[in-house]
């Protein structure tokens, strides 16, 4: 079975801090994303990271792509309450398989 | 402004009833899908399609069933719905070529209730 592990499950910090959250397999992804889902809405892709080692940076959300291919984690620098929601990585075991974690639900109080 | 739509975006129906979840993209995309999300858990594929006359059920049993007329529809259809059915159903599609690069386009989901 293949599994997205994503961790914490949830996050609730202070406005204006850093965060980090993980997004971690024991399957070798030929890529892979994030989204964010907003309450009420459909998640909305962030970025797709294909290369291992890959970083890629998104105003204030970097995104890694683990050496290997199997793992991935999003750094927020300076944490605004715009950037509440539930975060889901997804990998692409195949061009069109692409399996889905169970997401980091992230709370920023103002 | 979305590209892809979903309707209803609530519905909330007895057990028994049959229901028709409609979706509708804009962007002249190939692939389609139906995902089921259920609070703290993965998004799980349910059907998917490649494109017109084509229909693929996903990883996830269901016993709803989808068609693929026209190129911009991609209608569920469950015929007798049952509590176990309640769920978030999300829409999504893709370029044909390359969704594991461009990614999915989702629609706002269509939260059903089955009372």
């Amino acid at each position: 079975t293949q599994l997205l592990e994503q961790s914490p499950q949830f996050l609730s910090i202070q406005e204006g801090e850093n965060l980090t959250v993980y997004c971690n397999s024991s399957s070798v992804f030929s890529s892979l994303q994030w989204y964010r889902q907003e309450p009420g809405e459909g998640p909305v892709l962030l970025v797709t990271v294909v290369t291992g080692g890959e970083v890629k940076k998104l105003k204030r959300l970097t995104f890694q792509f683990g050496d290997a291919r199997k793992d991935s984690s999003l750094h927020i620098t300076a944490a605004q309450p715009g950037d509440t929601g539930l975060y889901l990585c997804a990998g692409a075991i195949q061009d069109d398989k692409i399996i889905f974690g169970k997401g980091t639900r992230l709370h920023i109080l103002p | 402004e979305a590209d892809i739509y979903q309707t209803p975006r609530y519905l909330v129906i007895g057990t028994g009833k049959k229901i028709t979840l409609e979706c509708s993209q804009t962007m002249g995309h190939d692939k389609m899908y139906w995902y089921q999300q259920d609070p703290g858990m993965e998004l799980h594929l349910i059907h998917y399609s490649y494109g017109v006359n084509s229909t693929e059920k996903g990883d996830l049993s269901s016993e709803s069933t989808v068609s693929r007329i026209r190129t911009e529809h991609f209608p569920l259809t469950l015929e007798s719905a049952r509590p176990s059915h309640t769920s978030q159903y999300l829409c999504a599609s893709s370029e044909l070529r390359a969704p594991n690069i461009d990614g999915y386009t989702f629609g706002s989901g269509t939260r059903l209730t089955v009372v």
